[in-house]
């Protein structure tokens, strides 16, 4: 089974600052990875993915995150925050071999303030 | 595109009331999931849907039932809540091994049990 662990649960950035949300995972198998956004009192948004090729993947309103196998680590990262940044973030995981039945497991989220 | 809609949006419930929340979905996907919402432990599955006619159980699934009633709808029953289940439920869904992966998400229904 998969396990993501986000071990930070509050992240407190300047606005322009870069910032950086850590994410690693566990699994006994090659695995796909996602971060996922939520705005407060709202769903959620697929950030990014990471299937396979280029371990740097970039996503929507730029952010990156790259996948380290030997550190099994895919962290999140901005160059520059903006107020419209704030947010909860989530880390996921899944494991296509189980196919049929490919299901998401999530970390317990980094939320994610930006002070003017 | 409405993509995956959850009714009702908010609800309050008394202990040992029941109630049904209603996911349908337009996207033509396979399999839906529900998930629940808790503050400090993310989101963590109830139960899913791979396929018509198929449920099974995720991480959390006691205290709930769940009902593939075609291909598009999904429900979530709690037959007696519980303050525990006081949480904001999710419903997704997606078509599994076409290299996607990228679950759709509603916008949640927000459940207080009191």
């Amino acid at each position: 089974a998969q396990s993501v662990t986000q071990l930070d649960s509050q992240v407190p950035v300047f606005e322009e600052a870069p910032v950086e949300l850590r994410c690693n995972y566990s699994s006994s198998v090659s695995v796909y990875l996602f971060w996922y956004v939520q705005y407060p009192n709202q769903g959620l948004q697929l950030l990014l993915k990471y299937l396979s090729g280029s371990t740097l993947v970039k996503g929507i309103n730029g952010f990156e995150a790259e996948f380290n196998k030997s550190q099994t680590s895919f962290h999140l990262r901005k160059p520059s925050v903006h107020i419209s940044d704030t947010a909860e973030y989530f880390c996921a995981v899944l494991d296509p071999s189980n196919f049929g039945n490919e299901k998401l497991t999530f970390g317990t989220g980094t939320r994610l303030t930006i002070i003017p | 595109n409405a993509g995956v809609t959850q009714t009702p949006k908010f609800q309050v419930l008394k202990t040992g009331q029941s109630m049904t929340l209603q996911c349908a979905q337009d996207m033509n996907h396979n399999s839906m999931y529900w998930y629940r919402q808790d503050p400090g432990m993310g989101l963590r599955l109830i139960y899913y849907s791979a396929s018509e006619g198929t449920t099974d159980k995720g991480e959390v699934p006691n205290g709930y039932n769940v009902s593939r009633l075609n291909k598009r709808e999904f429900s979530l029953r709690l037959e007696s809540a519980a303050p525990s289940q006081t949480s904001v439920y999710f419903c997704a869904s997606n078509i599994p091994g076409q290299g996607n992966y990228g679950y759709t998400f509603g916008s949640g229904t927000r459940l207080t049990v009191v």
